[in-house]
């Protein structure tokens, strides 16, 4: 069983469309930390956000927003007035411990297209 | 800083030779990792370390080797190159395992 799921296989929107990409995990552990990570089309993987399992609260930066919900064991990420320079996949990952030696789970990948 | 450098960035192989991807950090970074990446797979992890002379496997270690003599380097290598290990390959290092991972341009590997 995947540690991390994203579901979305691929999503398509047009230009300044909201758009949720999910990431569910499972961990039976109490201090785990979730990612995201952006590779875009150049191929390179960017780092977006760290997040622990202690801090719920919802962060914001500029477009991009997270919703950590542990009740669901979600981090779902929001892009508000998608612009075509958001079109890439984007990873969730979970580092969990001690039992996963925080060694880092990677989801499959949710690839955003971004049409003008 | 040069961050995490990663050679070659391109490479054909034919069936049953052997190479080594390279991969070096100038960040200090105790714990670095190989991942390859695949069409629909997301990232897999090969083999890990979290610190010099410790290695580790993955989830996908079959067919690679690794070792870590110092803090900067983590090659990897292929003992007989199959098709099936046609991937792109990423490196990545972090100070600690559940910090954030600063990956490596990619190596992309075909084998013919």
């Amino acid at each position: 069983a995947q540690k991390v799921t994203q579901a979305q296989t691929e999503i398509s929107v047009v230009e300044k469309e909201d758009v949720t990409l999910d990431c569910v995990y499972e961990t039976r552990d109490t201090t785990y930390y979730l990612f995201w990570y952006k590779q875009p089309p150049s191929g390179e993987l960017v780092f977006l956000i760290r997040r622990n399992s202690f801090d719920e609260q919802n962060e914001i930066s500029g477009r991009y927003s997270w919703n950590f919900q542990k009740s669901t064991s979600s981090f779902n990420f929001t892009i508000t007035a998608s612009q075509v320079v958001d079109s890439a996949v984007y990873f969730c990952a979970l580092s969990e411990g001690p039992g996963g030696s925080y060694i880092p789970t990677f989801g499959r990948g949710t690839s955003l297209i971004v049409h003008p | 800083n040069a961050g995490v450098t990663q050679t070659p960035k391109f490479q054909v192989l034919k069936t049953g030779q052997s190479m080594t991807l390279q991969c070096a950090q100038d960040m200090n970074h105790e714990y670095m990792s190989w991942y390859r990446q695949d069409p629909g797979m997301g990232l897999r992890l090969i083999h890990y370390s979290v610190g010099a002379g410790i290695t580790d496997q993955g989830e996908v270690p079959n067919g690679y080797n690794v070792s870590r003599s110092t803090t900067e380097d983590f090659p990897l290598r292929l003992l007989s190159a199959a098709p099936s290990q046609t991937s792109v390959y990423f490196c990545a290092s972090s100070y600690l395992e559940r910090e954030t991972q600063y990956f490596g341009p990619g190596t992309r590997l075909l084998v013919l």
